[in-house]
């Protein structure tokens, strides 16, 4: 069981804006440490999405998009395309004995 | 630019000990920008992080397998390696290799990953 919590799928045909959610406590994402994620295409290793909640490193597209508000996060993707099709995993850092550095389960968006 | 690769038997016996090794390229292992960790990823299932350590030798380690775990760095090789002991079938997984600068909370690049499988 994640300490960070994500529906485990999501879909939406092209174009359309789909959002992952990401929940988690006061002593994580509650207690005002940024979230980050990650985008895992098939067979290959994770990749940095979006940091500090809401930035995005270079060359990722600006159809990307992060929030957070209390204890939740949000990954917004607007005009999908069939190559977003992939695994995206919420992160943060958990200040209780949770482990450190926390993840959420991963949610799979399938691009109809 | 830093790059990770892992490398490692891919077939660990029950019981026995998983070792793995990072190879830092583009960066000083060295260097006190950087937190050296790694995480997994069982078949399937999602990310889970192991560890981190910090060119001085300090290290931190997820509670749940802290009792298992050892994180060590070599400068000499610009290497940085993951013994994980005890291993039992729930312990077959992608490890991943990655940096945390320091001062962030974020995984930034990862390694290609290795799959480990624990099977007699």
């Amino acid at each position: 069981q994640s300490v960070l919590t994500q529906p485990p799928s999501v879909s939406g045909a092209p174009g359309q804006r789909v959002t992952i959610s990401c929940t988690g406590s006061s002593s994580n994402i509650g207690a005002g440490y940024d979230v980050h994620w990650y985008q895992q295409l098939p067979g290959t290793a994770p990749k940095l999405l979006i940091y500090g909640n809401s930035n995005r490193p270079s060359g990722v597209p600006d159809r990307f998009s992060g929030s957070k508000s209390g204890t939740s996060a949000s990954l917004a993707i607007t005009g999908l395309q069939a190559e977003d099709e992939a695994d995206y995993y919420c992160q943060s850092y958990d200040s209780s004995l949770s482990g450190f550095w926390v993840f959420g389960g991963g949610t799979k968006l399938t691009v109809l | 630019q830093l790059q990770l690769q892992e490398s490692g038997p891919g077939l660990v016996k029950p019981s026995e000990t998983l070792s793995l090794t990072c190879t830092v390229s583009g960066g000083s292992i060295s260097s006190s920008s950087y937190y050296w960790g790694w995480i997994r990823q069982p078949p399937g299932k999602g990310l889970e992080w192991i560890g981190s350590i910090y060119y001085s030798g300090s290290t931190y380690y997820n509670p749940s397998l802290k009792s298992r775990v050892t994180i060590s760095v070599d400068t000499s090789k610009n290497q940085f390696s993951l013994k994980l002991s005890s291993v039992t079938a729930a312990d077959t997984a992608v490890y991943y290799c990655a940096v945390r600068f320091t001062g962030y909370n974020w995984f930034d690049p990862w390694g290609q990953g290795t799959l480990v499988t624990v099977s007699s």
